[in-house]
């Protein structure tokens, strides 16, 4: 059964500081991984895409790692700022299995970030 | 970027009501539309995929004559929940792709709550 697990579930910590979030998971074939944020009340938005053959993509403060041996990612966020407070999901596309959009959806990151 | 607007972002309604949901993609094409439905703290949940011109496809479990699916154009997707209930109550997502393209991000929209009462 294609799963997505993230740790931790929940995290709070101080602006300024770094974090990095976990992505484990069992979808195979493997087509792509995407790490989505997600403010309360709204939709995710789209922070990266990395295929089979990428190990890293950054989008400004945030940069994703991709090892596809081990089936793990992290998302890697530098220099918190309160906006980053959000839900922060990984998601991964298989070219079977999943949903019939083919995603698996982690639970999520819960993040707070805090003054 | 590509834009998903969805519409209400919040509706509160009767028990026995139903409630229209629409989805639209703004400067692209989308192909395939999915809607989703999340609980608190709990993942996205497919409910069902809604292609440009043919019947949705819904996932185990979801019923199709309550939430009905229509994909007319390939601008825009609704779902009507009908006859709804407290149970319905739900943040209801949709997202859009565009598929003659290959893989690509999904663009969501930013949701409808629903509370039925």
């Amino acid at each position: 059964k294609n799963q997505v697990e993230q740790s931790p579930q929940s995290l709070i910590i101080l602006e300024g500081k770094n974090c990095t979030l976990q992505c484990n998971y069992t979808v195979s074939p493997f087509s792509n991984l995407r790490w989505y944020k997600q403010d309360t009340g709204r939709g995710p938005v789209s922070l990266t895409i990395m295929t089979f053959s990428e190990n890293t993509k950054s989008n400004g403060r945030y940069t994703a790692t991709l090892d596809a041996d081990t089936k793990q990612s992290s998302l890697h966020i530098t220099a918190s700022q309160l906006s980053d407070s959000a839900s922060y999901i990984c998601v991964v596309s298989g070219y079977s299995g999943g949903g019939a959009d083919g995603l698996t959806f982690g639970k999520g990151t819960h993040l707070i970030i805090q003054p | 970027g590509a834009v998903v607007s969805q519409h209400p972002s919040w509706v509160i309604c009767k028990s026995g009501t139903s409630v229209k949901i629409e989805c639209r993609s703004l400067d692209f094409q989308a192909t395939t539309m999915f809607w989703y439905r999340q609980f608190p703290k709990q993942s996205l949940m497919l409910m069902a995929t809604s292609n440009e011109g043919s019947k949705a496809t819904y996932e185990q479990g979801v019923e199709k004559d309550k939430f009905l699916i229509n994909h007319a154009s390939l601008t825009l997707s609704t779902l009507t929940v009908t006859s709804a209930h407290p149970e319905d109550s739900s943040f209801y997502i949709c997202s859009a792709q565009n598929r003659d393209r290959g893989y690509s991000p999904l663009h969501f929209g930013n949701g409808t709550r629903l509370t039925v009462t």
